[in-house]
C-alpha cells in the first residue's frame, strides 16, 4: 500500500520569497515520486518526478524537489516565488513493483502576495 | 499538437439522468484513467484501462461506467445511481502501465446537478 501526506492545505508567501511545499509518503517498495501543478479550472501538468538516480530533481519553472529516503519526504521548493506560481500543487507516489497507479495527496494551494 | 481533449467543459445533469463525458487522446498512449476531484480531497480514481477492450474499477467506481472500444477514446458515463455527481472530472493517459510514467491530463469537465 502507498499513501501521500501533504502538510498544509494552503501556503501563503510573498512574491520573491522562498516556496516550500511539504510531501511525505509511505510505500512498502522503492517509490516513484511526482509533483503536479494545477491552475484554476485546468488539468494537472507534471512539474518534476523522481524515479532513480540523483535525489535532487529539477523541474519546470524553477522548481526542484529532493528525495530523502530516511525522512520519507519529497518536498518541493523554489527560491523566489512569482505571482504566476499561484496554483494547486499535488504530490503523488507510485510503486516500482505491484500497482503502478499513482496515489495523489490532497493538494496544497499556493497563494502568492504582491 | 498531441494531447488529451475532454468535452464538454461544463455539463448539467437532471435528476435520474445518465450523462456521458468524452475523453479523447492522440498521444498513442495505451493506458487511460478517470479521476474525480472534489475540493480538499485530491484526485480519486474512478476507472482505468491498460489496453483496448479492458478496464478496471478504481477506488470510487460505484455509479459510473466506462468503455474502451478504441485506443484513443475512454468515455465515462455518470449514471443515475451516482447520488452526488457534482465534481470536476479529469481524464488522463500514460504511455503504458509502469509506475514511473508521467500521466498527461485533459482540461477537465465540470459536472453540475440541476
Amino acid at each position: 500500500a502507498q499513501s501521500v501526506t501533504q502538510l498544509g492545505s494552503h501556503v501563503s508567501v510573498s512574491e520573491g520569497a522562498l516556496v516550500l511545499l511539504r510531501c511525505n509518503y509511505s510505500s512498502s517498495v522503492p517509490p516513484y515520486l511526482f509533483w503536479y501543478v494545477q491552475y484554476p479550472n485546468q488539468g494537472l501538468q507534471l512539474l518534476l518526478k523522481y524515479t532513480t538516480g540523483a535525489t535532487l530533481v529539477k523541474g519546470i519553472n524553477g522548481f526542484e524537489a529532493e528525495f530523502k529516503k530516511s525522512e520519507t519526504s519529497f518536498h518541493l521548493t523554489k527560491p523566489s516565488a512569482h505571482m504566476s506560481d499561484a496554483a494547486e500543487y499535488f504530490c503523488a507516489v507510485s510503486a516500482s513493483g505491484g500497482s503502478y497507479i499513482p496515489t495523489f495527496g490532497r493538494g496544497t494551494s499556493l497563494i502568492v502576495h504582491p | 499538437d498531441g494531447g488529451i481533449t475532454q468535452s464538454p467543459k461544463y455539463l448539467f445533469r437532471k435528476e435520474g439522468q445518465n450523462v456521458t463525458l468524452s475523453c479523447e487522446q492522440n498521444l498513442n498512449h495505451d493506458a487511460m484513467y478517470w479521476y474525480r476531484q472534489d475540493p480538499g480531497q485530491g484526485l480519486r480514481l474512478i476507472y482505468y484501462s491498460q489496453i483496448v477492450n479492458d478496464f478496471q474499477k478504481g477506488d470510487i467506481a460505484e455509479g459510473y461506467s466506462v468503455s474502451r472500444e478504441k485506443k484513443e477514446s475512454f468515455p465515462l458515463t455518470v449514471t443515475s445511481a451516482q447520488k452526488n455527481p457534482t465534481a470536476f472530472y479529469l481524464c488522463a493517459s500514460s504511455p503504458g502501465d509502469r509506475g514511473q510514467e508521467t500521466q498527461y491530463f485533459g482540461p477537465g469537465t465540470r459536472l453540475l446537478v440541476l
